[in-house]
């Protein structure tokens, strides 16, 4: 079946520092990829949506630049957190559609730590 | 906006029956999507509803009633591997007419023996 693949799947960065978190379709073409935060305990927010080719779309409260998502191809979507500080510790799952099927697949999280 | 809601835990017991319910209130309302969660791991996917009616697929069943905004997921001859969260979702067209996946906060399962 489909699988979105993330990397890395945990990342320990300086604080002030920037990091790049990969989302990857493994055997189809992502005409959409979204982007969510997951807290302990917390159910998935959803951070960002990014379609192929144009710019991603932000939720309410989420700052476009300081989380950075670049949708460059079909199969790859980037979501860069710069300046980290130690709040923005968190899980972070991508989660990919193609533009035949409903279903959404996620990828494995990426865990970040920020000190 | 989006509203949906869910209970926060539920506990039940080996080889019995629980339904999880999800009510939701959306604008643009494409589609209603059931995952479950294991602890620090990703969602997985179990059902999607998008027309009213029960789909199931093996121990899992999920219903769906649109004009009720109101959605529930049975499991069945549960096992201690159901022990997870599992989350409601809504895609929601959106104002920019993007879709996207919008979560419940989860359900919390406990199967105990």
């Amino acid at each position: 079946g489909a699988v979105v693949s993330q990397h890395p799947s945990r990342v320990i960065c300086k604080s002030g520092t920037s990091v790049k978190i990969e989302c990857r379709s493994l055997d189809f073409q992502a005409t959409t990829m979204f982007w969510y935060r997951q807290f302990p305990k917390q159910s998935l927010m959803l951070m960002a949506t990014s379609n192929e080719g144009s710019k991603a779309t932000y939720e309410q409260g989420v700052e476009k630049d300081k989380f950075l998502i670049n949708h460059a191809s079909l199969t790859l979507s980037t979501l860069t957190v710069t300046s980290a500080h130690p709040e923005d510790s968190s899980f972070y799952i991508c989660s990919a559609r193609m533009s035949t099927s409903p279903t959404i697949y996620f990828g494995e999280g990426s865990w970040l730590t920020v000190v | 906006g989006q509203n949906i809601d869910q209970p926060t835990e539920m506990t039940a017991t080996e080889g019995a029956i629980v339904q999880i319910n999800c009510t939701y209130q959306t604008s643009g309302f494409n589609g209603l999507f059931w995952y479950q969660q294991h602890a620090g791991e990703a969602p997985t996917f179990l059902s999607y509803n998008v027309l009213d009616g029960l789909e199931e697929k093996g121990r899992f069943s999920s219903f769906l009633s649109r004009s009720k905004g109101y959605s529930y997921l049975l499991l069945k001859e549960l096992q201690m591997k159901d022990s997870a969260s599992y989350l409601c979702a809504v895609r929601d067209r959106g104002n920019t007419g993007f879709q996207k996946l919008v979560f419940g906060t989860g359900t919390r399962l406990l199967v105990s023996p």
